[in-house]
């Protein structure tokens, strides 16, 4: 069975400092992960991916995430928050098998302040 | 090439009415899912198929069915809308390969039932 814990529900930074989002994973399999961005009132747009061939991933608009195993962690980092990257933040766990289905975490939301 | 696009956007319901929402991915993807999404609660798994004429349940499938007649359409019925359904519905669909399953959204469609 597969699952995902957000282990926050809120994260509060200021502007130009960096961004530490949490996730654990669980997975009886080699899992895909992914971290999504949905801004208010938006659809959910892919940040990046890890598919097992490199441990740390980078993704679009400076955000990076470290797939480690033996923590069973995938956190998104990113050096310097923007006003923009004020948003909800979703990991997903999906398995590499039959339906590939998604298991979604409950989220983050990460609020940038002046 | 417009990706993953869903109709109506938005859509108001008394308690018992039906109606049925589309989702069109022109991408040539065989899996497609629906997925709602409450407060809180990540986004969930209503059901899914794994191509044309084929469909399962996710993990939240009472009081919705779905059909996917067409390579490229799936479609979500309510046959009697209730206050609990009221949340923001996501399609997506993804591509399989050996390393990778990423789901593409479409822009969700917001329903009340009063």
């Amino acid at each position: 069975a597969q699952s995902v814990t957000q282990l926050d529900s809120h994260v509060s930074v200021s502007e130009g400092t960096p961004v530490l989002l949490r996730c654990n994973y669980s997975s009886s399999y080699s899992p895909s992960l992914f971290w999504y961005v949905q801004h208010p009132n938006k659809g959910l747009q892919l940040l990046l991916k890890y598919t097992s061939a490199a441990t740390l991933v980078k993704g679009i608009n400076g955000f990076e995430a470290e797939f480690k195993k033996s923590e069973t962690s995938f956190h998104l980092t990113k050096p310097s928050a923007h006003m923009s990257d004020a948003a909800e933040y979703f990991c997903v766990v999906s398995d590499l098998r039959g339906t590939y289905k998604y298991i979604f975490g409950t989220g983050t939301r990460l609020k940038v302040l002046a | 090439n417009a990706g993953v696009t869903q109709t109506p956007k938005f859509r108001v319901l008394k308690t018992g009415q039906s109606m049925t929402l589309l989702c069109a991915q022109d991408m040539n993807h065989e899996y497609m899912y629906w997925y709602r999404q409450d407060p809180g609660m990540g986004l969930r798994l209503i059901h899914y198929s794994v191509g044309e004429g084929t469909t399962a349940k996710g993990e939240v499938p009472d009081g919705y069915n779905v059909s996917r007649l067409k390579k490229q359409n799936f479609l979500l019925g309510l046959e009697s809308a209730a206050p609990s359904q009221t949340s923001v519905y996501f399609c997506a669909s993804s591509y399989t390969s050996g390393n990778t399953n990423e789901q593409f959204f479409g822009p969700g469609t917001r329903l009340t039932v009063l």
